[in-house]
């Protein structure tokens, strides 16, 4: 079965400092990988998505994440945090057409 | 409307009763979906709708739990006889055709939280 591990429920970056979430996936068969992020009161939104196009995936406001499958890995990164990127991420996986399996979340602090 | 719609956006219920959640997706979706976020967890996937037809319904955690969508369009999770374990926050989704790996991008509502006291 394919699922998703995020690493750390909380991370802390000062505004201007990298962000890095991590996420980490286990599947058998090349995956369909995805970030969503949840502003507070929000629903979620598709930051990007991985289809095996190209390893490093550009999202919107800033963000990217490099496919390695070496790694099994789907990290998150942006340059530089602003405060307006505080929220909680989501990585995701794909195992069937329509389905999304979901890691349990990290939440990003901004400190100014 | 412009986005996935979801009512009421809180419930407070007393256990044991009944609660049905709404909701209206994307104009023209056919795929609709409802998953459910409990507090610092991941979205479950619950059923998963094609039109009027439920292919996957699998991800409903017991018989009190079901749905039903008409026309096309709006859909109801009905929760029977509510049990404290099912406070949470219950997400409706939908895409233009089927989502995830079949690559149509999949938009989420803002949720009805539930609490059952």
């Amino acid at each position: 079965a394919q699922s998703v591990t995020q690493l750390g429920s909380h991370v802390s970056v000062s505004e201007g400092a990298l962000v890095l979430l991590r996420c980490n996936y286990s599947s058998s068969v090349p995956p369909y990988l995805f970030w969503y992020v949840q502003y507070p009161n929000q629903g979620l939104q598709l930051l990007l998505k991985y289809t095996s196009a190209a390893t490093l995936v550009k999202g919107i406001n800033g963000f990217e994440a490099e496919f390695k499958k070496s790694e099994t890995s789907f990290h998150l990164t942006k340059p530089s945090a602003h405060m307006s990127d505080a929220a909680e991420y989501f990585c995701a996986v794909s195992p069937s057409s329509y389905k999304l399996i979901f890691g349990s979340g990290t939440r990003l602090l901004v400190r100014p | 409307g412009a986005g996935v719609s979801q009512s009421p956006s809180n419930k407070v219920t007393e256990k044991g009763k009944d609660v049905e959640l709404r909701c209206d997706p994307i104009s023209g979706h056919t795929a609709l979906y409802w998953y459910r976020q409990r507090l610092g967890q991941g979205l479950e996937f619950l059923i998963y709708f094609q039109g009027n037809s439920a292919p996957d319904k699998s991800g409903l955690p017991s018989d009190r739990f079901s749905a039903e969508r008409t026309g096309e369009s709006v859909s109801t999770l009905t929760i029977q006889r509510t049990q404290q374990e099912d406070s949470a926050v219950y997400l409706c989704a939908s895409s233009l055709s089927a989502g995830g790996k079949a690559g149509n991008t999949i938009y989420f509502g803002e949720g009805s939280w539930l609490t059952v006291v």
